[in-house]
């Protein structure tokens, strides 16, 4: 079955820890999201990209960091620099080839410093 | 900045009668808009789409409406379901925006039995 998938569901981190979330996809599209979810809150965008080796700030990018090496794959590492990591972040992608394409989501991870 | 924003944060129905969830969008250029439900604990799933040269569009169970003259978003949902308990999102996207679809904080619906 295509689609994206986020591990882990659950991810604890200690204080001064960085940590890595993954975001994986076999749907083959180009466009890769990060955002992060407040209790209550909407979506806001952390990190995207468009295509392989690139990837562009959105409005929330300060302590996190991405690469993108391989289409299928968009980890997301949370640093000691964000100060409240706390939250449930969301990956999704989007086939990019069409103007007007909904975005697919993963399942989420649910971090939580300790 | 331009924002996508929800006039209602909850909504209780009644099992079986139609709901309505509004949106309210402020960027007068944005030319595709989309609806996502989300489940507790889920990434968001979508719902139904509907580009800026219509102003309605229909799917299973569900209808979305769009005023650009007020920039307003509907989605209306017939005969609710219990399974339709969850939080719903409108999103909209600028054109030539290389970004991605901002998003209103959501409104809460209880199907009440």
């Amino acid at each position: 079955d295509g689609g994206i998938t986020q591990s882990p569901k659950y991810l604890f981190r200690k204080e001064g820890q960085n940590v890595t979330l993954s975001c994986e996809q076999n749907l083959n599209h180009d466009a890769m999201y990060w955002y992060r979810q407040d209790p209550g809150q909407g979506l806001r965008l952390i990190y995207y990209s468009q295509i392989v080796n690139d990837f562009q700030k959105g409005d929330i990018a300060e302590g996190y960091s991405v690469s993108r090496e391989k289409k299928e794959s968009f980890p997301l590492t949370v640093t000691s620099a964000q100060k409240n990591p706390t939250a449930f972040y969301l990956c999704a992608s989007r086939y990019a080839g069409g103007l007007d394409t909904e975005a697919f989501f993963g399942q989420g991870t649910r971090l939580t410093v300790v | 900045g331009e924002s996508v924003g929800l006039h209602l944060p909850t909504l209780s129905v009644q099992e079986g009668d139609n709901s309505i969830i509004n949106c309210a969008y402020s960027n007068s250029a944005s030319d595709y808009f989309i609806w996502y439900k989300q489940e507790s604990g889920k990434g968001p799933q979508f719902i139904i789409d509907i580009r800026s040269n219509m102003d309605k569009r229909q799917g299973q169970r569900v209808t979305v409406l769009l005023n650009k003259t007020v920039k307003h978003l509907s989605l209306q949902i017939a005969a609710t379901q219990p399974g339709d308990s969850a939080v719903y999102f409108c999103a909209d996207r600028s054109p030539g925006s290389a970004r991605q679809l901002t998003f209103g904080s959501g409104t809460q619906l209880t199907v009440l039995p």
